[in-house]
């Protein structure tokens, strides 16, 4: 079946700009998770979704950045007044139930460049 | 919250030999440790997990060794192969929490 998809795959802004980063899961995954992986870097854990909440958003790094989910399917991750910092790849994943015992499937990412 | 902590964070091989990655994590209720690969410009995949309920699990070259006392699992590769060179990660899990460690850059060279 389809993987996790994810849209744009490449995105160049404008520094103060906003970006709306899109995420399709795996149909029937109730959990989603954003990540950002910089060049070389770790996985650097954003926000969790279980269904349309969040119970984890303790990886945001400021109040620029917001995910919603809605019909516990598509997500999207907001940056507003993007910063040259925020450049990264953002992956999304999904998996069949919560985060605790159950395989994530990555989306293909999106490169954000801020210039 | 879950921590963890990933040595080496750059390895080198030479093709034919052993690599290990070793993991430690901070949560003692932690029973889900999954391994995943990302090669250069791909999205990371799972190649194998563990549940605490076994020290060890194996995969043709790959195996898995949990010590819950210590609070360590290990990553094992045998006979590695050039297309094993990536980037490993291992995650830890517990009943709320999974974190990821900083990853491995795995190089074997033929």
């Amino acid at each position: 079946g389809a993987g996790v998809s994810q849209s744009p795959s490449n995105k160049v802004t404008e520094k103060g700009k906003d970006v709306e980063l899109r995420c399709d899961p795996i149909s029937g995954h109730t959990a989603l998770y954003w990540y950002r992986q910089s060049l070389g870097q770790g996985l650097e854990f954003l926000i969790y979704f279980q269904g349309n909440s969040a119970p984890d958003k303790s990886g945001l790094p400021s109040d620029r950045f917001s995910a919603e989910r809605t019909g516990g399917s598509v997500s999207t991750l907001t940056i507003q007044r993007t910063q040259q910092e925020d450049s990264a790849v953002y992956l999304c994943a999904s998996s069949f139930r919560d985060r605790t015992a159950y395989e994530q499937y990555f989306g293909p990412g999106t490169r954000l460049t801020v210039t | 919250g879950e921590n963890v902590e990933q040595h080496p964070s750059t390895l080198s091989v030479q093709e034919g030999d052993s690599a290990v990655i070793k993991c430690t994590y901070s949560d003692s209720a932690s029973n889900y440790f999954p391994w995943y690969k990302q090669e250069l410009g791909k999205r990371p995949q799972l190649i194998i997990d563990i549940r605490s309920n076994v020290g060890e699990k194996k995969d043709q070259r790959i195996a898995v060794t949990l010590n819950k006392t210590a609070k360590h699992f290990s990553l094992h590769i045998t006979e590695t192969q050039p297309e094993d060179s990536a980037v490993y990660f291992c995650a830890a899990s517990s009943s709320n929490d999974m974190r990821f460690g900083a990853g491995t850059r795995l190089t074997v060279k033929p």
